[in-house]
């Protein structure tokens, strides 16, 4: 089971950056998905999520509006489109995989990829 | 939104001490919870979840107790591999919310 992102780098507050995760190891199509950033100070803040079957999206507040979560099944890959993006988003953005079993596991994290966002 | 007040920030430990932290949740949430351990550059990796039931291949001296609002989380003899991070996650709603960890030092 292995989740590899990709797409992080340095962008001007008020950009855009396009972040994608490819899963592999497992049949994707079955687990839900979650990006978790970690922030410059080390605390973790989950983003997003979105099931199974995409049916199911959740952002956190500070992000919706501006953040897209979406998945290319035909790829394996989960994908976050970031807009507007504000110094507050800088930070190390995971990609993981949540598995149902007595409540939501988040069994599996990729390796991170990161995002500052800088004039 | 739930808010995770984890405690304490940070601890120094010696090789074979036993450790506590804790997890306070700011509403009900049964046993939604987990625990996550993040070394120096590495990703967080799922240490227990449901607060209590041991991850698959984590040593059984991590140990995780609690429900509804105060939840625990006990490594019984400290290895010098458990030198990290740790953080309490709870996954009973949306937004899913992280505790603000706990640095385990070498003392």
């Amino acid at each position: 089971v292995h989740l590899v992102e990709s797409g992080g780098g340095l962008v001007k507050p008020g950009g855009s950056l396009r972040l994608s995760c490819v899963a592999s190891g497992f049949t994707f199509s079955d687990y839900s998905m979650n990006w978790v950033r970690q922030t410059p100070g080390g605390g973790l803040e989950w983003i997003a999520h979105i099931s199974d079957n995409s049916h199911y999206i959740y952002y956190l507040d500070s992000v919706k509006g501006r953040f897209t979560i979406s998945r290319d099944y035909a790829k394996n890959s989960l994908l976050l489109q970031m807009n507007s993006l504000g110094i507050e988003d800088t930070g190390i953005y995971y990609c993981v995989r949540g598995v149902v079993s007595f409540g939501v596991k988040f069994d599996t994290w990729g390796q991170g990829t990161l995002v500052t966002v800088s004039s | 939104a739930i808010q995770m007040t984890q405690s304490p920030s940070s601890l120094s430990a010696s090789v074979g001490d036993r450790i506590t932290i804790t997890c306070r949740a700011s509403q009900h949430i049964k046993n939604y919870l987990g625990w996550y351990q993040q070394g120096p550059g590495k990703a967080p990796k799922l240490l227990i979840y449901a607060t209590s039931i041991l991850e698959r291949g984590v040593p059984s001296r991590f140990s995780g107790s609690g429900s509804g609002i105060d939840f625990t989380l006990t490594i019984s003899s400290l290895q010098p591999e458990d030198f990290a991070t740790y953080y309490c996650l709870q996954d009973y709603d949306y937004p899913r919310t992280f505790g603000q960890g706990t640095r385990v030092e070498v003392k």
